[in-house]
């Protein structure tokens, strides 16, 4: 039930773009989407919520198919600050309130 | 605080004794969530308490797990005879609860207690 991401792991140069995507198999009422670095705590970056409203990150996009419970997370002209591991956290139509995350994908972006 | 704070930062213990961890979470955030994080791992939810209902415990993976909350302030998240697989980062995070609940709002994270049992 978890969610799976893909990639798991993606190495970019500066400036290059990536795009990390989360799909699930169960009715989603939203999508959450945060970035960690090594030893801290997630770090907010978006939600996407059934019917199309979005909360987060003004340069950072994503996108939510309510229909393929999938989402997409867009990483634009990266820079070296966007390093680190990507989760996806997905909070269910049917169940409480809790996030179910996938298995991360790590970013690491180079000079 | 301006933000969610956990104590200890780090815990090493011995397999088979108890252990309490603490979380304060943002002040005004009634919905309060434990997750639990191994190394090199997504994280997974154990429990969360929503305001004044029933603690949702669904994510519990023994009955050597339990949690408490005090009003809508702090939580501990007690450990008993612990084993060497609940070795991991047990991460606390609080979010807002409006009327309708709890959906759709941001879980705002603390920096975790790094748990060693050896």
């Amino acid at each position: 039930q978890q969610p799976v991401q893909s990639p798991q792991a993606v190495i970019l140069r500066e400036g290059e773009d990536a795009v990390i995507n989360c799909s699930s198999s169960k009715a989603l009422y939203s999508v959450h989407w945060y970035r960690q670095k090594h030893g801290e705590a997630p770090v907010f970056l978006m939600i996407l919520l059934k019917g199309g409203e979005q909360k987060g990150h003004d340069k950072i996009s994503a996108s939510f198919n309510e229909k393929k419970q999938q989402s997409s997370l867009y990483l634009t002209a990266s820079q070296l600050s966007y390093s680190g591991t990507y989760f996806c956290g997905t909070e269910r139509n049917n169940a409480g309130n809790m996030l179910t995350f996938g298995g991360g994908t790590r970013l690491m972006v180079k000079p | 605080g301006a933000g969610v704070s956990q104590s200890p930062s780090n815990k090493v213990t011995e397999k088979g004794k108890d252990v309490e961890l603490r979380c304060d979470p943002i002040s005004g955030h009634t919905a309060l969530y434990w997750y639990r994080q191994r190394l090199g791992q997504g994280l997974e939810f154990l429990i969360y308490f929503q305001g004044n209902s029933a603690p949702d415990k669904s994510g519990l993976p023994s009955d050597r797990f339990s949690a408490e909350r005090t009003g809508e302030s702090v939580s501990t998240l007690t450990i008993q005879r612990t084993q060497q697989e609940d070795s991991a980062v047990y991460l606390c995070a609080s979010s807002l609860w409006r009327s309708g609940g709890a959906r759709g709002e941001t879980q705002y994270f603390g920096p975790g207690t790094r748990l060693l049992v050896l």
